[in-house]
């Protein structure tokens, strides 16, 4: 009930390609749905986040797609940058909770030069 | 926008000594802040959540004993690796939230790289 599955779990694009990674959640009281960028020995940084009141939140070159029926989520990156190269990382929480955040196992992303 | 300063950012101990992480929030108060430890390429395990004025809650399989939190006031949590051992060497990051603006979400420290040898 607690999961949040993500795919690919590495990913290789070329510099000004798309970069997109999913994740699927099974429990329906998840209202917060950030995506963290994490670089080697970093913390993760949030990257962008979108509650499901909304299909499409953009914030320059990524996107987050949600559709709450298939209860999926996914991140596009646009015009793919080898300064995006790092592991990204769906998560879910409950906003009115104090409760932590639920993560994705994670998606190595490399993009070419 | 908001900051979790942690350290120290990388530590190397001997097997047998105790070690102490401190999570701060520079600009936000945190009643709730999370301890995560992260093995190479692999997600964050929640270890504990740490809860200010309160004892922590641990995660199942998480020694308490071993690891020791601390959240005595709204602004620091700190973890302490008691009696280290090389199997304890790891990266730990910590995370809090601010409580008055809980849509905004998480931050997290910078982490800490332990080597126990």
């Amino acid at each position: 009930q607690q999961q949040v599955k993500q795919s690919p779990q590495s990913l290789i694009v070329q510099k000004g390609g798309i970069s997109i990674i999913n994740c699927a959640y099974e429990n329906t009281a998840f209202d917060y749905f950030p995506w963290y960028q994490q670089f080697p020995g970093k913390g993760p940084a949030l990257l962008i986040a979108i509650r499901p009141d909304v299909s499409e939140k953009k914030e320059g070159r990524f996107t987050i797609s949600f559709n709450k029926s298939a209860k999926q989520f996914s991140l596009h990156i646009m015009d793919s940058q080898p300064g995006d190269s790092a592991t990204y990382f769906c998560a879910a929480s409950i906003i009115g909770s104090a409760r932590q955040l639920t993560f994705g196992s994670g998606t190595q992303l490399t993009v070419l030069p | 926008g908001a900051v979790v300063s942690q350290h120290p950012s990388r530590v190397i101990c001997k097997s047998g000594t105790s070690v102490k992480i401190e999570c701060r929030s520079l600009d936000f108060q945190a009643t709730t802040m999370f301890w995560y430890r992260q093995f190479p390429k692999k997600s964050l395990m929640l270890m504990a959540t740490s809860n200010e004025g309160s004892k922590a809650t641990y995660e199942q399989g998480v020694e308490k004993d071993k690891f020791l939190i601390n959240h005595a006031s709204l602004t620091l949590s700190t973890l302490t690796v008691t009696s280290a051992h090389p199997e304890d060497s790891s990266f730990y990051i910590c995370s809090a939230r601010d409580r008055d603006r809980p849509f905004y979400g998480y931050t997290f420290g910078s982490g800490t790289r332990l080597t126990v040898v």
